[in-house]
């Protein structure tokens, strides 16, 4: 049972425009958020994190958004560039009263095309 | 070096041959981890290491033994896989001791088992 979700596995988007990869939880003991970038051939790359204290965490050109009630965040890419073109996970751990342990979803392909 | 890397980048062996897989992180971190990637899963947690002591082992068979020696390096000693064990093997290291932390991952071992 998937307690971490990314609905979609591929996402393709116009330079210059937003990109929004959705994320969904089922553990209401999550109370810390990541994303996560991967080219192929390398290892994820720790993008942007939020804690459940939040519901906006911005970095630049990326603002990751968490819904607790719905148990749904998303990370928003403004504008959208072709070296964005990657996979990206979503993690999510219980810090507090639960396992520390990062549990990922499958991730979504995201194709920025020029 | 810098971050953490990992060696070999690819392996291909029988069911019958014993191999290592090895980590080493140059961030100056407490904790690492072993995670496994197949083909449309998400990525799973094998195993935690902090301060060199084993905290968490996410039901591995034993046909997988890590060792660490040290806050600097990770081994994954393989041993009489199987062919399903085929898979992207990431490592991953983290402060260490505190709640709520980015883990920074290293480009795996793509492993094939013939």
């Amino acid at each position: 049972d998937q307690q971490v979700k990314q609905n979609s596995p591929s996402l393709s988007v116009q330079e210059g425009r937003i990109s929004i990869l959705n994320c969904d939880y089922t553990n209401s003991m999550f109370d810390y958020f990541l994303w996560y970038k991967k080219y192929p051939a390398e290892g994820p790359t720790f993008l942007i994190s939020i804690s459940s204290i939040k519901d906006k965490n911005e970095d630049g050109r990326f603002t990751v958004f968490l819904n607790k009630s719905a148990k749904h965040l998303s990370l928003h890419i403004v504008p959208s560039q072709p070296g964005d073109s990657a996979v990206y996970f979503c993690a999510a751990s219980a810090g507090r009263g639960g396992s520390e342990k990062l549990v990922f979803g499958k991730g979504t392909k995201l194709t920025v095309n020029p | 070096e810098t971050g953490v890397t990992q060696t070999p980048r690819h392996l291909v062996m029988g069911m019958t041959n014993k191999k290592s897989l090895k980590c080493e992180q140059h961030l100056g971190h407490n904790a690492m981890y072993w995670y496994k990637q197949s083909a449309k899963k998400p990525l799973e947690l094998m195993f935690v290491y902090n301060f060199k002591e084993q905290t968490e082992n996410n039901s591995v068979p034993s046909r997988f033994s890590p060792e660490c020696p040290n806050s600097s390096h990770l081994f994954l000693h393989l041993h009489t896989l199987q062919p399903e064990d085929s898979a992207l093997y990431l490592c991953a290291s983290s402060q260490g001791g505190r709640l709520q932390e980015t883990q920074y991952f290293g480009p795996g071992t793509r492993l094939l088992v013939l």
